[in-house]
């Protein structure tokens, strides 16, 4: 079965660019969830999304980021301009339920951004 | 406001012999905690979880978990360490409190080396 893909697996850009991250969860699953991680702040949720619908957003940043999912195989995280400091890597997982019905979560590779 | 902690950033152990990680938690409910390991490159894999029931639960790869209530613990081991389980590993907790919200929190990770 194929896994969570994420695309593209690296991004090196300039400050100022748009860069678009892309997810294709798991066929099925209804949660859809994107973290960042860095060597300073660990794992970070920045949004989850439930049957397409974004349901907590309060961990993104600011509003230079933004997440959309327009269908339940397919999600988006943008950020406009973008800055050195959002260098990481961006994860995105999905799961057949949420947390509360104790369901893991699935991740992809990840994707490495490098913002020079 | 929910926590985990992993006290430890790494781990150093000798192939064949025990291994374990430490993670300690604290909710406002009865937890439900859940093991994750990440190699390099990799995103996060999913090896137990813990929502009722035995203390002791078994997991992926010949790994289990004992969750401590009195202790707020929640250690990941392994009777006997492989090369190959040099990742670093992570402890992550939902709590079922409704103001909590339907996500997880993740420890800050530790890093297993395994020596031959």
């Amino acid at each position: 079965d194929a896994g969570v893909i994420q695309s593209p697996r690296h991004e090196v850009t300039e400050m100022g660019q748009e860069v678009t991250l892309r997810c294709k969860p798991i066929s099925g699953h209804d949660y859809l969830f994107w973290y960042r991680q860095t060597m300073m702040r660990g794992l970070e949720l920045l949004i989850y999304f439930n049957n397409n619908v974004p349901i907590d957003d309060s961990g993104m940043p600011e509003d230079r980021f933004s997440a959309k999912m327009p269908n339940a195989s397919f999600s988006t995280l943008k950020i406009q301009p973008s800055e050195p400091r959002d260098s990481a890597v961006y994860f995105c997982a999905s799961s057949l339920g949420g947390p509360d019905r104790g369901q893991p979560q699935h991740f992809g590779d990840g994707t490495r951004l490098s913002i020079l | 406001a929910q926590s985990v902690a992993q006290p430890e950033d790494q781990v150093n152990v000798a192939e064949g012999n025990p291994l374990t990680v430490k993670c300690t938690y604290s909710v406002s409910g009865n937890p439900y905690l859940f093991w994750y390991v990440q190699y390099p490159n990799r995103g996060l894999q999913f090896l137990l979880k813990y929502i009722t029931g035995d203390n002791l639960v078994k997991g992926s790869y010949g790994f289990e978990a004992e969750f401590n209530k009195s202790q707020t613990s929640f250690h990941l081991k392994k009777p006997s360490a492989l090369v190959s389980d040099s990742a670093l590993y992570f402890c992550a907790v939902r709590d079922p409190g409704k103001a909590a919200g339907n996500k997880l929190t993740f420890g800050g990770g530790t890093r297993v080396l395994v020596k031959p």
